[in-house]
């Protein structure tokens, strides 16, 4: 099976770098995912990760550790337009991508 | 290029009542996928369809839950009969072969009375 934890709920302030972890526990892995998703709307793909590291696009930086099966997404020069709820998701075996439960983003002035 | 197209956007019925959702997924994507999502919460997978087979079906509920893609194109997702339990938002996605990036349509939100 497959077991995704993230927070909750985080607050940050604009302008400011914001982390959000998730931690992952499955059986078979491909690769992670992050989406965003403002209330409302579809999830949108922001980042996809097969090998450890850090990949960077942009203000957006998603990094990897299978071997501790962790990742986090780092949003730097946070924006209001930021606030939204952003899903890890990881592709096990059989090419299942199961998503976690959300972490929702409110940036503040 | 035009998304994943879904309708209707919104519906309203009440249980025990029959519903169908319609999704158009990119064109030339042949795996295609339905979601579920409840409010703060991430989406779960129903079905998952490469080309016209269903090759994961393993949390559709299948007592009251069915679903087609003739011709492995546009797919439909039926609940007869609907029950309170399923006011959602059901998501739609396809991707190129299913080893790629998911994109999602708008979404249906059900509301069950």
């Amino acid at each position: 099976g497959q077991n995704i934890d993230q927070p909750t709920e985080m607050t940050a302030t604009e302008g400011a770098i914001v982390q959000i972890n998730c931690t992952y526990q499955t059986s078979g892995f491909n690769g992670l995912f992050w989406y965003q998703q403002h209330a409302g709307e579809a999830p949108t793909f922001l980042s996809y990760n097969v090998l450890d590291g850090l990949e960077e696009k942009g203000r957006f930086s998603s990094f990897l550790s299978r071997s501790k099966g962790y990742s986090y997404l780092l949003l730097k020069e946070l924006q209001m337009k930021d606030s939204a709820s952003y899903l890890c998701a990881v592709e096990g075996g059989y090419q299942k991508v199961t998503f976690g439960t959300g972490t929702k983003l409110q940036v503040i002035p | 290029e035009a998304g994943v197209v879904q309708s209707p956007r919104y519906k309203i019925i009440e249980k025990k009542q029959p519903v169908a959702f319609w999704c158009n997924p990119i064109s030339g994507h042949n795996t295609l996928y339905w979601y579920l999502q409840n409010l703060g919460q991430g989406p779960e997978l129903l079905i998952r369809y490469e080309n016209e087979e269903a090759v994961d079906d393993s949390q559709l509920p299948k007592d009251r839950f069915s679903a087609e893609r003739l011709k492995g194109v546009d797919s439909t997702l039926k609940i007869q009969p609907a029950e309170l339990g399923d006011s959602a938002v059901y998501l739609c996605a396809s991707s190129p072969n299913g080893l790629e990036t998911q994109y999602f349509g708008p979404g249906t939100r059900l509301l069950v009375l």
